[in-house]
Protein backbone atom coordinates (compact mmCIF):
# COMPACT_ATOMS: atom_id res chain seq x y z
CA UNK A 1 0.00 0.00 0.00
CA UNK A 2 1.01 3.23 -0.94
CA UNK A 3 1.94 5.78 2.00
CA UNK A 4 2.44 9.79 2.47
CA UNK A 5 4.24 10.99 5.15
CA UNK A 6 4.95 14.74 5.87
CA UNK A 7 7.03 15.29 9.15
CA UNK A 8 6.47 18.90 9.43
CA UNK A 9 3.34 19.65 11.30
CA UNK A 10 4.13 23.32 10.90
CA UNK A 11 6.27 25.92 9.78
CA UNK A 12 6.76 29.73 9.41
CA UNK A 13 8.40 31.84 7.13
CA UNK A 14 9.26 35.76 6.77
CA UNK A 15 7.19 36.86 4.40
CA UNK A 16 9.57 37.31 1.06
CA UNK A 17 11.79 34.48 2.39
CA UNK A 18 11.97 31.03 0.90
CA UNK A 19 10.41 27.68 2.87
CA UNK A 20 10.93 24.35 1.51
CA UNK A 21 8.07 21.80 3.00
CA UNK A 22 8.77 18.16 3.01
CA UNK A 23 7.18 14.85 1.87
CA UNK A 24 8.03 11.41 1.10
CA UNK A 25 5.99 8.42 0.13
CA UNK A 26 6.26 5.09 -0.28
CA UNK A 27 5.03 2.99 -3.36
CA UNK A 28 6.62 -0.37 -5.45
CA UNK A 29 4.92 1.73 -8.27
CA UNK A 30 7.06 2.83 -10.97
CA UNK A 31 4.79 5.39 -12.68
CA UNK A 32 3.00 7.80 -10.81
CA UNK A 33 1.72 11.14 -10.11
CA UNK A 34 2.36 13.34 -6.84
CA UNK A 35 1.00 16.91 -5.83
CA UNK A 36 1.08 19.90 -3.95
CA UNK A 37 -2.43 20.90 -2.32
CA UNK A 38 -3.20 24.10 -0.54
CA UNK A 39 -6.18 24.74 1.97
CA UNK A 40 -5.90 28.37 2.71
CA UNK A 41 -8.10 29.33 5.93
CA UNK A 42 -11.41 29.21 3.70
CA UNK A 43 -10.73 25.52 3.40
CA UNK A 44 -10.92 25.05 -0.78
CA UNK A 45 -8.37 22.87 -1.07
CA UNK A 46 -6.74 24.02 -4.38
CA UNK A 47 -3.77 22.22 -6.75
CA UNK A 48 -0.26 24.05 -6.38
CA UNK A 49 1.49 21.85 -8.46
CA UNK A 50 2.27 18.21 -9.96
CA UNK A 51 4.80 16.25 -10.71
CA UNK A 52 4.72 12.85 -13.41
CA UNK A 53 7.57 10.55 -12.28
CA UNK A 54 8.37 9.76 -15.58
CA UNK A 55 9.86 13.25 -15.96
CA UNK A 56 13.18 14.04 -14.38
CA UNK A 57 12.44 18.09 -15.20
CA UNK A 58 10.89 19.13 -11.76
CA UNK A 59 7.80 21.00 -12.40
CA UNK A 60 8.01 24.53 -11.54
CA UNK A 61 4.70 27.03 -11.44
CA UNK A 62 5.57 30.54 -10.81
CA UNK A 63 6.78 30.92 -7.26
CA UNK A 64 6.36 27.15 -6.39
CA UNK A 65 8.43 24.36 -7.48
CA UNK A 66 9.35 20.97 -6.25
CA UNK A 67 12.39 18.61 -5.47
CA UNK A 68 11.22 15.21 -6.91
CA UNK A 69 14.35 12.42 -6.16
CA UNK A 70 12.58 9.35 -7.09
CA UNK A 71 15.23 7.03 -5.91
CA UNK A 72 14.72 8.89 -2.14
CA UNK A 73 11.59 8.87 -2.79
CA UNK A 74 11.10 12.69 -1.56
CA UNK A 75 9.07 15.59 -3.29
CA UNK A 76 9.74 18.63 -1.42
CA UNK A 77 7.97 21.89 -2.18
CA UNK A 78 9.99 25.46 -2.75
CA UNK A 79 7.93 28.31 -1.63
CA UNK A 80 10.27 31.51 -3.11
CA UNK A 81 9.36 34.73 -1.96
CA UNK A 82 6.69 33.81 -0.08
CA UNK A 83 3.21 36.15 0.50
CA UNK A 84 0.83 36.53 3.23
CA UNK A 85 -1.54 34.97 0.71
CA UNK A 86 0.31 32.04 1.16
CA UNK A 87 -0.30 30.98 4.63
CA UNK A 88 -2.53 27.77 3.96
CA UNK A 89 -2.60 23.74 5.04
CA UNK A 90 -0.11 22.43 2.54
CA UNK A 91 -1.01 18.81 1.51
CA UNK A 92 1.04 16.50 -0.18
CA UNK A 93 -0.41 13.93 -2.31
CA UNK A 94 0.18 10.65 -4.38
CA UNK A 95 -1.93 9.00 -7.10
CA UNK A 96 -1.37 5.46 -8.33
CA UNK A 97 -2.20 5.49 -12.51
CA UNK A 98 -2.87 1.85 -12.85
CA UNK A 99 -4.69 -1.07 -10.85
CA UNK A 100 -6.42 -1.15 -7.51
CA UNK A 101 -6.78 2.43 -6.48
CA UNK A 102 -6.04 4.27 -9.68
CA UNK A 103 -6.65 7.55 -9.59
CA UNK A 104 -7.51 7.75 -6.07
CA UNK A 105 -5.83 10.20 -4.08
CA UNK A 106 -3.29 9.44 -1.10
CA UNK A 107 -2.52 12.26 1.12
CA UNK A 108 0.16 13.43 3.59
CA UNK A 109 -1.27 14.82 7.04
CA UNK A 110 -0.32 18.31 6.20
CA UNK A 111 1.94 21.20 7.10
CA UNK A 112 0.18 24.28 8.39
CA UNK A 113 2.29 26.81 6.50
CA UNK A 114 2.32 30.24 8.33
CA UNK A 115 3.60 33.58 7.07
CA UNK A 116 4.62 36.33 8.75
CA UNK A 117 4.98 39.96 7.58
CA UNK B 1 -14.07 29.85 -12.68
CA UNK B 2 -15.69 26.71 -12.89
CA UNK B 3 -16.08 25.35 -8.69
CA UNK B 4 -17.09 22.53 -6.82
CA UNK B 5 -19.61 23.32 -4.13
CA UNK B 6 -20.98 21.45 -1.10
CA UNK B 7 -24.13 22.32 0.95
CA UNK B 8 -24.57 22.70 3.89
CA UNK B 9 -21.10 23.53 5.23
CA UNK B 10 -21.62 22.66 8.88
CA UNK B 11 -24.33 19.99 10.00
CA UNK B 12 -24.69 18.91 13.59
CA UNK B 13 -26.49 15.28 13.86
CA UNK B 14 -27.75 13.56 16.64
CA UNK B 15 -25.96 9.61 16.93
CA UNK B 16 -28.33 6.73 14.90
CA UNK B 17 -29.54 10.04 11.88
CA UNK B 18 -29.66 9.81 8.31
CA UNK B 19 -27.50 12.86 6.83
CA UNK B 20 -26.90 13.35 3.60
CA UNK B 21 -24.36 15.54 1.94
CA UNK B 22 -24.36 17.42 -1.14
CA UNK B 23 -22.63 18.74 -3.75
CA UNK B 24 -22.28 20.24 -7.06
CA UNK B 25 -19.18 19.06 -9.06
CA UNK B 26 -17.76 20.89 -12.24
CA UNK B 27 -20.43 20.62 -15.33
CA UNK B 28 -18.19 19.17 -17.96
CA UNK B 29 -16.60 16.38 -15.60
CA UNK B 30 -17.06 13.10 -15.89
CA UNK B 31 -15.60 11.27 -12.47
CA UNK B 32 -16.83 12.14 -8.45
CA UNK B 33 -15.21 11.43 -5.41
CA UNK B 34 -15.65 11.81 -1.41
CA UNK B 35 -12.71 11.56 0.60
CA UNK B 36 -13.14 12.56 4.46
CA UNK B 37 -10.94 14.31 7.31
CA UNK B 38 -11.14 13.42 10.78
CA UNK B 39 -9.72 16.55 12.80
CA UNK B 40 -6.34 16.28 13.16
CA UNK B 41 -5.96 13.13 10.89
CA UNK B 42 -4.89 12.18 6.79
CA UNK B 43 -7.46 13.03 4.25
CA UNK B 44 -8.66 9.92 2.96
CA UNK B 45 -10.28 8.46 -0.05
CA UNK B 46 -13.99 7.34 0.85
CA UNK B 47 -15.58 6.34 -3.01
CA UNK B 48 -15.00 7.38 -6.70
CA UNK B 49 -18.15 7.65 -8.74
CA UNK B 50 -18.42 7.25 -12.78
CA UNK B 51 -21.14 6.44 -15.51
CA UNK B 52 -23.96 6.18 -12.36
CA UNK B 53 -21.86 3.66 -10.28
CA UNK B 54 -19.44 3.18 -7.94
CA UNK B 55 -15.96 2.65 -9.48
CA UNK B 56 -13.78 2.55 -6.12
CA UNK B 57 -15.01 2.19 -2.19
CA UNK B 58 -12.43 2.19 0.50
CA UNK B 59 -12.80 0.09 3.75
CA UNK B 60 -14.26 2.79 5.14
CA UNK B 61 -16.69 3.11 3.02
CA UNK B 62 -19.59 0.34 4.14
CA UNK B 63 -23.08 -0.46 4.08
CA UNK B 64 -23.64 2.49 5.99
CA UNK B 65 -22.95 4.74 3.07
CA UNK B 66 -24.04 5.10 0.26
CA UNK B 67 -24.01 7.72 -3.22
CA UNK B 68 -26.42 8.76 -5.82
CA UNK B 69 -26.40 11.25 -8.70
CA UNK B 70 -29.92 12.24 -8.73
CA UNK B 71 -30.05 14.35 -11.43
CA UNK B 72 -27.89 16.14 -13.80
CA UNK B 73 -25.83 18.17 -11.19
CA UNK B 74 -25.75 17.09 -8.00
CA UNK B 75 -23.92 14.18 -6.46
CA UNK B 76 -25.01 13.15 -2.79
CA UNK B 77 -23.21 11.18 -0.01
CA UNK B 78 -25.86 9.47 2.18
CA UNK B 79 -25.01 7.92 6.07
CA UNK B 80 -28.06 6.19 6.96
CA UNK B 81 -27.44 5.98 10.59
CA UNK B 82 -24.69 7.99 11.78
CA UNK B 83 -21.77 7.25 14.74
CA UNK B 84 -19.75 9.54 16.82
CA UNK B 85 -16.81 8.20 14.91
CA UNK B 86 -18.35 9.87 11.36
CA UNK B 87 -17.57 13.52 12.59
CA UNK B 88 -15.57 14.38 10.38
CA UNK B 89 -14.88 17.46 7.45
CA UNK B 90 -16.38 15.64 3.98
CA UNK B 91 -14.77 16.86 0.46
CA UNK B 92 -16.34 15.98 -2.41
CA UNK B 93 -14.01 16.19 -5.84
CA UNK B 94 -14.39 16.23 -9.64
CA UNK B 95 -12.13 15.62 -12.26
CA UNK B 96 -12.95 15.35 -15.98
CA UNK B 97 -10.99 12.53 -16.62
CA UNK B 98 -10.14 9.35 -13.73
CA UNK B 99 -7.03 9.01 -14.26
CA UNK B 100 -3.71 12.06 -13.40
CA UNK B 101 -6.15 14.61 -14.10
CA UNK B 102 -6.28 17.41 -11.61
CA UNK B 103 -9.47 16.66 -8.53
CA UNK B 104 -11.13 20.00 -7.68
CA UNK B 105 -12.03 20.08 -4.69
CA UNK B 106 -15.19 21.71 -3.17
CA UNK B 107 -15.10 23.61 0.36
CA UNK B 108 -16.04 20.73 2.59
CA UNK B 109 -19.22 19.82 5.02
CA UNK B 110 -17.90 19.96 8.72
CA UNK B 111 -20.35 16.88 10.09
CA UNK B 112 -20.74 16.61 14.01
CA UNK B 113 -22.17 13.42 15.20
CA UNK B 114 -23.29 14.07 18.63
Amino acid sequence: AQTVTQSQPEMSVQEAETVTLSCTYDTSESNYYLFWYKQPPSRQMILVIRQEAYKQQNATENRFSVNFQKAAKSFSLKISDSQLGDTAMYFCAFMKLRGGSQGNLIFGKGTKLSVKP
Amino acid sequence: EPEVTQTPSHQVTQMGQEVILRCVPISNHLYFYWYRQILGQKVEFLVSFYNNEISEKSEIFDDQFSVERPDGSNFTLKIRSTKLEDSAMYFCASSATRVAETQYFGPGTRLLVL
